[in-house]
């Protein structure tokens, strides 16, 4: 069965720091891997996505992601936080076997960005 | 281009009725999957439907159903509601078809509150 695992509730990080958001998953095969944002009392917003190629993407508002085949992970980064990237995080999967867009998310991390 | 809307926004019902939740998928879209949103559970797949069909299902008893309209809008419906059923209801849209690879684009969500 499919799986994603966010294994920390809540990351806190000094404004201006680099801050990590873990992401592992359960998926055989080549899986889609996703990383989606949500600000309070709104939807999710897409981050970034990583679908073949080169392990390292990149994506909105200066975040990026490592793909570890190995390691079954794909964290999310970011080199200096702002305090507006205080949200909530969701890592995501996919497994293109399975055809369509059936998506299967992480419990979410909330990161907090103190000034 | 218009996002994807969802109507209502806020919803309260009590134990026993039926409710359905509309979404309106961004121009273009034939993709539409419906999440359930809660603290405790996350974000949790419903079902996908493309081209008026569903294309996928998640793991929600039966009383959770689902249609698309040939305009691609779509309705989730729920019938003799729970206290458990109390969540956000997030509808989510994609070109569809093709590759399984584009990301989600999420509707703000109907908060559904069940007494």
């Amino acid at each position: 069965a499919q799986s994603v695992a966010q294994p920390e509730d809540q990351v806190n990080v000094a404004e201006g720091n680099p801050l990590t958001v873990k992401c592992t998953y359960s998926v055989s095969g080549n899986p889609y891997l996703f990383w989606y944002v949500q600000y309070p009392n709104r939807g999710l917003q897409f981050l970034l996505k990583y679908i073949t190629g080169d392990n390292l993407v990149k994506g909105s508002y200066g975040f990026e992601a490592e793909f570890n085949k190995s390691q079954t992970s794909f964290h999310l980064k970011k080199p200096s936080a702002l305090v507006s990237d205080s949200a909530l995080y969701f890592c995501a999967v996919r497994d293109p076997r399975t055809g369509g867009f059936k998506t299967i998310f992480g419990a979410g991390t909330r990161l907090f960005v103190k000034a | 281009k218009a996002g994807v809307t969802q109507t209502p926004r806020y919803l309260i019902k009590t134990r026993g009725q039926q409710v359905t939740l509309s979404c309106s998928p961004i121009s273009g879209h034939r993709s539409v999957s419906w999440y359930q949103q809660t603290p405790g559970q996350g974000l949790q797949f419903l079902f996908e439907y493309f081209s008026e069909t569903q294309r996928n299902k998640g793991n929600f008893p039966g009383r959770f159903s689902g249609r698309q309209f040939s305009n691609s809008r779509s309705e989730m419906n729920v019938s003799t509601l729970e206290l458990g059923d109390s969540a956000l209801y997030l509808c989510a849209s994609t070109p569809g078809g093709g590759s399984a690879n584009y990301e989600q684009y999420f509707g703000p969500g109907t908060r559904l509150t069940v007494t």
